[in-house]
Order: C-alpha cells, then structure tokens, then sequence
C-alpha cells in the first residue's frame, strides 16, 4: 500500500532534550515536506526537498534540522526541544511534476514540557 | 494563487449526497481547482483536482462552472466517515520551475458534518 508514515504518532518531551521524528514513503517521491500545524494558524512548511541530498527552509524552520540521504526517508530533528514547539506535525511526499499532490502521514503530537 | 471562499460549515445527511461549494471568481486560465480533507488531527488528504471539465474519481466528482468562477464537490454517498473539514484551493498544475517548492497552504474550509 503507497503510504507515508510517521513515527512516532505521539511523543511527550522535555525542553532541551534532542529528539527525531521519522519519515518514510514508499512510492519513490522526489518531493517531500514537514509542516507543523497549530490551531488558528493552520499549516506551515517547516523544511522541503525536492531531492536526495537537497533540502531547503520552509516558513518556520528555527529549531528544526532535516536530512535526505535516501529518497524515501526524511527525519525531523529537534536538537534542543522547546515548549514553543509543541504541535502536530505531518510529513507528506509528492511525485516531481505534481508537487500540488501531496500524500500526508498520518501525524505526530509533540507535546514539550 | 487565486483566492478561495467557502462556507464555513455544513450537514448532510448519511447516505445523501454532500455538495461542497467553493468561489474562485479570480482564477487564471493555467490554474486548476484542488480539493483535500482534514479528518479531525489526521493528515490531510488529497480528493481530486480538475482544470474545466468535470471530474470524477472513487472518492469524489467535481463540479466546475463553465466560467471557472465557481465549483462544487460531490460525495455521492456520504458516510460518518465523511465527516472532515474540507478545503479548495487554486493553483498551477505544476511548479514553473522544475526546483520550485510547493508548499500547501489550506483556508478555514468547510466544517463537514455527517448526521446519521
């Protein structure tokens, strides 16, 4: 089954305390993404990458860090967590020439105290 | 990206169809309708997409006017399932460069509610 998934669904952390969220799809998408969403302020691009090895800030990208060195994953690194940072977050992936597509995982609560 | 309005919500009955509607009276000519679901705290979810002429897809069928000003989301049968914000937004097919990003922004939508 195409998917992307998220790992993992829920995380309680404390401040300061490095932490990683997975992402993986396996439909072989060059295109992949993590956005945050909070209430009131709906989705906001975290990090993209348009390819392995090829990454680039979104809208929010402070205290965040991102690799891609294989297609199908793209983790999400919080070195040093903050309560500010507490959210849902989603990964999606989109195939190259039809990046206004994107397949979502199925989302990760963060909870920093 | 041409701007979108929708009501904020809606109820519909199980089993009957559930028309979304969506403006869209600034669209251009290169710009397609796209439709996508949030069920509450879950990803959200693409439903379809379309330039001028109907579409229709195991999900959904869109609706568009001929003028492109306006269209409507169709679940034939609607479910509990169903029950999910729906959104509309309006963009190009594809990134005009091959290294564009293509970041998703989504409006308030429609607060779809399915009453058993």
């Amino acid at each position: 089954e195409a998917q992307v998934t998220q790992n993992p669904r829920y995380l309680i952390t404390v401040t300061g305390k490095k932490l990683t969220v997975t992402c993986s799809q396996n439909m072989n998408h060059e295109y992949m993404s993590w956005y945050r969403q909070d209430p009131g302020l709906g989705l906001r691009q975290i990090y993209y990458s348009m390819n392995v090895e090829v990454t680039d800030k979104g809208d929010v990208p402070e205290g965040y860090k991102v690799s891609r060195k294989e297609k199908r994953n793209f983790p999400l690194i919080l070195e040093s967590p903050s309560p500010n940072q507490t959210s849902l977050y989603f990964c999606a992936s989109s195939p190259g020439v039809a990046r206004n597509i994107q397949y979502f995982g199925a989302g990760t609560r963060l909870s920093v105290l | 990206d041409a701007k979108t309005t929708q009501p904020p919500s809606m109820d519909c009955a199980e089993g009957r169809a559930a028309n979304l509607p969506c403006n869209h009276s600034t669209i251009s000519g290169n710009e397609y309708v796209y439709w996508y679901r949030q069920i509450h705290s879950q990803g959200p979810q693409y439903i379809i997409h379309g330039l001028k002429n109907n579409e229709t897809n195991e999900m959904a069928s869109l609706i568009i006017t001929e003028d492109r000003k306006s269209s409507t989301l169709i679940l034939p049968h609607a479910t509990l399932r169903d029950t999910a914000v729906y959104y509309c937004i309006v963009r190009v097919l594809s990134p005009i460069s091959n290294f564009g990003n293509e970041k998703l922004t989504f409006g308030t939508g429609t607060r779809l509610t399915i009453i058993p």
